[in-house]
């Protein structure tokens, strides 16, 4: 079956300027996960949203960051004024319900560059 | 909030069992110890998933003593394409950040 997906799958924009990250998690899955992971280090963890609300975005680095799920499926990150230092590989995941004593499974990422 | 930590490398070689330590002193009551594998340029991949004693599957085994505060990830008779980095995640109790170790960079070698 169809996994997570991310799109773009990389995304290059100057400082300043704002993004949109995308992620269509695998269908029926009710969590949701975003993370950051730059190069050689884990993945940090952004925001989790059960359905269509934010259960846990105390990840989030600043209020440039935001995300939504409006239908409780595709989720949005956005990034307004970007940075230099939010260059990293953004990953989302899915799971069937949320947080604990679940499997997590991630798409690809999107690799976002700011110049 | 668990902070985690794992070696940074490990070498092996094709046949051999590998074991990966991570330590997670600060780990809750309720949290869970997940454990995946990422390839390069990819999402990471769930392995195996516990919350106390040993756990095993097709794949791997985990093993966590009595105190919780670190666990092992054993990996029977590694191949070449088990040349990855290897992450454990704490957390999911509600209120407690998902927090992933710094990862294992393993090197399985012919």
């Amino acid at each position: 079956g169809a996994g997570v997906s991310q799109t773009p799958s990389n995304k290059v924009t100057e400082k300043g300027k704002y993004v949109e990250l995308r992620c269509d998690p695998i269908s029926g899955h009710t969590a949701l996960y975003w993370y950051r992971q730059s190069l050689g280090q884990g993945p940090e963890f952004l925001i989790y949203f059960q359905g269509t609300g934010a259960a846990d975005d105390s990840g989030l680095p600043n209020d440039r960051f935001f995300a939504v799920r409006p239908e409780g499926s595709v989720s949005t990150l956005k990034i307004q004024r970007t940075e230099r230092g939010d260059s990293a590989v953004y990953l989302c995941a899915s799971s069937r319900v949320g947080l604990a004593d679940n499997e997590q499974f991630f798409g690809p990422g999107t690799r976002l560059t700011v110049l | 909030l668990a902070k985690t930590t794992q070696p940074i490398s490990m070498d092996s070689y094709e046949g051999q069992e590998v074991n990966i330590t991570c330590s997670h002193n600060n780990i809750a009551t309720n949290d869970y110890i997940t454990w995946y594998q990422q390839f390069p340029s990819q999402g990471p991949r769930f392995i195996i998933q516990g919350y106390k004693t040993k756990v095993t599957n097709e794949v791997a085994s985990l093993f966590i003593p009595a105190d919780r505060k670190s666990s092992t990830l054993s990996l029977p008779r590694v191949s070449l394409s088990d040349t990855a980095v290897y992450y454990c995640l704490v957390g999911g109790a509600a209120g407690n950040k998902l927090t992933f170790g710094g990862g294992t960079r393993v090197l399985v070698k012919p």
